[in-house]
């Protein structure tokens, strides 16, 4: 079975674009969760999706946005980039998102914002 | 001050040492502790998780928790070249159980052969 996959891996943006990220979970699972991982303060929770409704969501400013699709896959967007929002995003996938569930993480998008 | 707090590290054993790695946290509701370990350019895999105070082991890893101390652990015993990575510990609160994870800042963990 495939894992979580996401596109792209790397990505470089200037301040002031916008970037959409995407990741496609395990055959299957139904739940997406978002994180952005950086240096100092290491992984954080952004959002989480499921059936297309977005059920949690992290201390995040609105310049961050998701969704997700009929077939569960799952976009994320920033605007108005900043270069504090230079990061590894994860997205990781579990069956329903329940307690009993394993969260199965894809390899990340590295982005660099200059 | 950070909800859950973990040694950066580096932290370098000799292969076959036992590995001690901890986190403290300060929120009393979380109630699912879990360690994730990151190898350099992956995300994270999940290694174990627990609901409940006392130990809990999977081959060469164990788990501990004590929840009265908000103090968790992660033991692998007979530590080898591949253990190498980052282990990072992870805990969510009862209503959102694993889908929003509260991360500790992960120890970069050596093991030289």
């Amino acid at each position: 079975k495939a894992g979580v996959t996401q596109t792209p891996r790397y990505l470089i943006k200037t301040r002031g674009q916008q970037v959409t990220l995407s990741c496609s979970p395990i055959s299957g699972h139904r739940s997406v969760s978002w994180y952005q991982q950086t240096p100092g303060q290491g992984l954080q929770f952004l959002f989480e999706y499921f059936s297309e409704t977005q059920r949690n969501k992290g201390n995040f400013p609105g310049r961050f946005s998701g969704r997700q699709f009929s077939n569960s896959r799952s976009e994320m967007n920033v605007s108005t980039l900043e270069l504090g929002d230079s990061a590894l995003y994860l997205c990781a996938s579990s069956l329903e998102g329940v307690t009993t569930d394993t969260q199965y993480f894809g390899p990340g998008t590295r982005l660099t914002v200059l | 001050q950070k909800e859950v707090e973990q040694d950066p590290g580096p932290l370098s054993v000799p292969e076959g040492a036992i590995v001690s790695l901890n986190c403290t946290y300060s929120n009393s509701a979380f109630q699912y502790f879990m360690w994730y370990r990151q190898y350099s350019r992956k995300g994270p895999e999940l290694l174990m998780y627990t609901y409940s105070s006392g130990n809990k082991e999977d081959g060469r890893f164990t788990a501990q928790v004590d929840k009265s101390s908000k103090y968790i652990s992660l033991f692998i015993r007979d530590s080898q070249p591949s253990d190498s990575a980052t282990y990072l510990c992870a805990m969510s609160l009862m209503d959102t159980g694993r889908r929003a994870l509260t991360f500790g800042s992960g120890t970069r963990l050596q093991v030289q052969p």
